[in-house]
């Protein structure tokens, strides 16, 4: 129970490009999303918090303009990289917390298996 | 961000010994901490957690100590296995409405045959 699914699990892109990654839970209604980027040997950073029908909120220094989140139900968010540039090469995971019979563990944050990506 | 892990320390272990991963967190007020586990190329797993009215709790194979006077998690792993060689990150939960966790450094677990 509790799986969260992402796609692509790896894209590679031109700069200048946008691209969209969606997050879904599968068996569970996840009220709260968020996402994160990894870069090498490195730990999870918090991007964003999105709440369903809600506007995102943006950790400070991330650019809301440039990472576009949308959280339209309760079992999809998405993430669009706008006009990406080879700076945003990196490991983008999301995670869903939220209710449903699958969670063993409620209000812990389930995680997507991450999305690859590579702006050349 | 709030947690950015600039080293990542490895332990080694032989196999069928029992490991021993340690976390420091930073926040006196977090009730509600997790350890994850992150295998090359994949999201973080749930492990195991603990809230802050506790000081211990076990899992299959695994045990978390919590002690909150120095603000010191701890993973212990019985018997450790090759499967269990990992990026293993402490969590710690900051209440605020948006249940935003915060990740420890990660360390990493090699396990040796």
């Amino acid at each position: 129970g509790a799986v969260v699914s992402q796609h692509p699990s790896r894209v590679i892109c031109k700069s200048g490009t946008s691209v969209k990654i969606e997050c879904r839970s599968l068996d569970f209604q996840a009220t709260t999303m968020f996402w994160y980027r990894q870069f090498p040997k490195q730990s999870l950073m918090l991007m964003a918090t999105s709440n369903e029908g809600s506007k995102a909120t943006y950790e400070q220094g991330v650019e809301k303009d440039k990472f576009l989140i949308n959280h339209a139900s309760l079992t999809l968010s998405t993430l669009t990289v706008t006009s990406a540039h080879p700076e945003d090469s990196s490991f983008y995971i999301c995670s869903a917390s939220g209710t449903g019979s699958a969670l063993t563990v409620p209000d812990t944050q389930y995680f997507g298996p991450g999305t690859r990506l590579t702006v050349l | 961000g709030e947690s950015v892990g600039l080293h990542l320390p490895t332990l080694s272990v032989q196999e069928g010994d029992n490991s021993i991963i340690n976390c420091a967190y930073s926040n006196s007020a977090s009730d509600y901490f997790i350890w994850y586990k992150q295998e090359s190329g994949k999201g973080p797993q749930f492990i195991i957690d603990i809230r802050s009215n506790m000081d211990k709790r076990q899992g299959q194979r695994v045990t978390v100590l919590l002690n909150k006077t120095v603000k010191h998690l701890s993973l212990q792993i019985a018997a450790t296995q090759p499967g269990d060689s990992a990026v293993y990150f402490c969590a710690e939960y900051v209440s605020g409405g948006y249940n935003k966790l915060i990740f420890g450094a990660g360390t990493r677990l090699a396990v040796h045959p």
